[in-house]
């Protein structure tokens, strides 16, 4: 099973600010997924980031408020950019593992509160 | 209408009690189903996965109506360490890789 480490796990951020969320697997993974968790609710996918190639971002995402980098198979960054309050979530990196494949496997999450 | 609907919550029940979530999903050709779970401040992780004839790890059970499209999860024998949120995802219609998660049931086992 894949094992991610997602940096840094919390923030605190003027508005305005970008932040760099940053995933690195321990295995070659040809997708990654960025997801967002607002308070109280559950997953919802920004972008689907492949190696070589621009993410793909879901509606209501932009590649200008979000830009991701991955620049191998093994790492990816999620950058929030001109941050807002309203862009205060928890936000997690994704890659499917497992017998099948199709087992998600999280990182630990990067909990960000913009004031 | 919500792509993957759950019920709403909270669930508050008594160690030994058996309690069962329901969730519904909108799009027909939805091919793979879940269960995963999600501590408080953690990362959701797979419960398991479920299947059109149904499957069963030790307490758990997964239920699975195509006709429907309906997911069932049940729980037996409850314990204070299956309280969680319980997430139903779904792969999205033509994407094996993209999930849609539900809101999430949260289970409060109390002793």
């Amino acid at each position: 099973s894949a094992v991610i480490s997602q940096k840094p796990s919390r923030d605190i951020c003027q508005r305005g600010t970008s932040l760099t969320i940053q995933c690195q697997v321990d295995s070659q993974v040809t997708m990654m997924f960025w997801y967002r968790q607002q308070p109280g609710q559950s997953l919802t996918l920004i972008a689907t980031a492949n190696q070589g190639s621009e993410a793909t971002y879901e509606s209501g995402f932009v590649i200008d408020k979000f830009p991701i980098s991955r620049p191998n198979l093994t790492f990816s960054t999620l950058t929030v950019s001109n941050m807002s309050p309203e862009d205060s979530s928890i936000y997690l990196c994704s890659v499917l593992d497992g017998a099948l494949g199709t087992e998600a496997f999280f990182g630990q999450g990067t909990r960000l509160t913009v004031v | 209408r919500k792509e993957v609907e759950q019920d709403p919550g909270p669930f508050n029940v008594p160690e030994g009690a058996t309690v069962a979530f329901n969730c519904t999903y909108s799009n027909s050709a939805s091919q793979s189903f879940f269960w995963y779970r999600q501590d408080c401040r953690k990362e959701p992780k797979l419960l398991m996965s479920v299947y059109s004839s149904g499957n069963e790890d030790g307490r758990f059970t997964a239920q699975l109506n195509r006709a429907s499209q309906y997911i069932s999860l049940l729980i037996r024998d409850s314990k204070l360490s299956d309280s969680a949120t319980y997430l139903c995802v779904v792969t999205r219609a033509g994407s094996a890789r993209q999930l849609t998660f539900g809101s999430g049931t949260q289970l409060t086992v109390l002793p």
